[in-house]
């Protein structure tokens, strides 16, 4: 089952924060977030798995909920290289190690 | 620098060609991936490979297959391209085990345009 990410899109200022929710109607293992830039190739930004810490890339955190089943990327005092498409993804608890993709959230960080 | 190259950025062939896209990495990665992305869909796994002349379908393996002789390319083949096969195509690879399974180096894309 795909992950429900929201919001679809978000248009910041700089310096402005945000949040990103990757949502599963399974129980989780394993959450991935991704960002792709416009004509690259999507980067890894950072693992969280069930029962793990909050994880942290620069100004970039997220969290794992594993009641809600539900991980949340925050982007903190956004930067103009923000900007981009974040891709969550997802292993479900039992599920061969199987990684899901969402659709995506586009993120514009204007001056 | 670590990376995993796609031969071609931009393709564009006709209806019935046979396309080959290739991958190639360098990271001594034991898994390779092929997705496509078109708007509104995501991400979607063609095929995957855990090694060498290993492979395994994805969510989408109609109307490719692919190869891999080597460790280090993983070849993407459209036998008969149509035109509903016109996308993106990312290729990925990552290590074997633990976590880091799940950690994808992706390649820049080849887009592809079938007429």
């Amino acid at each position: 089952q795909q992950p429900v990410q929201s919001p679809q899109a978000v248009i910041l200022r700089e310096g402005e924060d945000a949040v990103i929710n990757c949502s599963s109607s399974k129980a989780l293992y394993s959450v991935h977030w991704y960002r792709q830039k416009h004509g690259e190739a999507p980067v890894f930004l950072m693992i969280l798995l069930k029962g793990g810490e909050q994880k942290g890339h620069e100004k970039i955190s997220a969290s794992f909920n594993e009641k809600k089943q539900q991980s949340s990327l925050y982007l903190t005092a956004s930067q103009l290289s923000y900007s981009g498409t974040y891709f969550c993804g997802i292993i479900n608890a039992g599920n061969n190690r199987k990684l899901i993709w969402g659709l995506g959230t586009s993120l514009a960080v204007n001056p | 620098d670590v990376k995993v190259t796609q031969s071609s950025r931009y393709l564009v062939k006709r209806t019935g060609e046979k396309v080959f896209l290739e991958c190639v990495q360098d990271m001594d990665h034991e898994n390779m991936f092929w997705y496509r992305q078109d708007p509104g869909l995501g991400l979607r796994l063609i095929y995957f490979s855990y090694d060498v002349k290993m492979k395994e379908k994805g969510d989408i393996p109609e109307g490719y297959s692919v190869s891999r002789e080597k460790k280090e390319r993983f070849s993407l083949i459209l036998e008969s391209a149509s035109t509903n096969q016109t996308s993106m195509y990312l290729c990925a690879s990552s290590p074997r085990g633990g976590s880091g399974a799940n950690v994808l180096t992706f390649g820049a894309g080849s887009r592809l345009t079938v007429l």
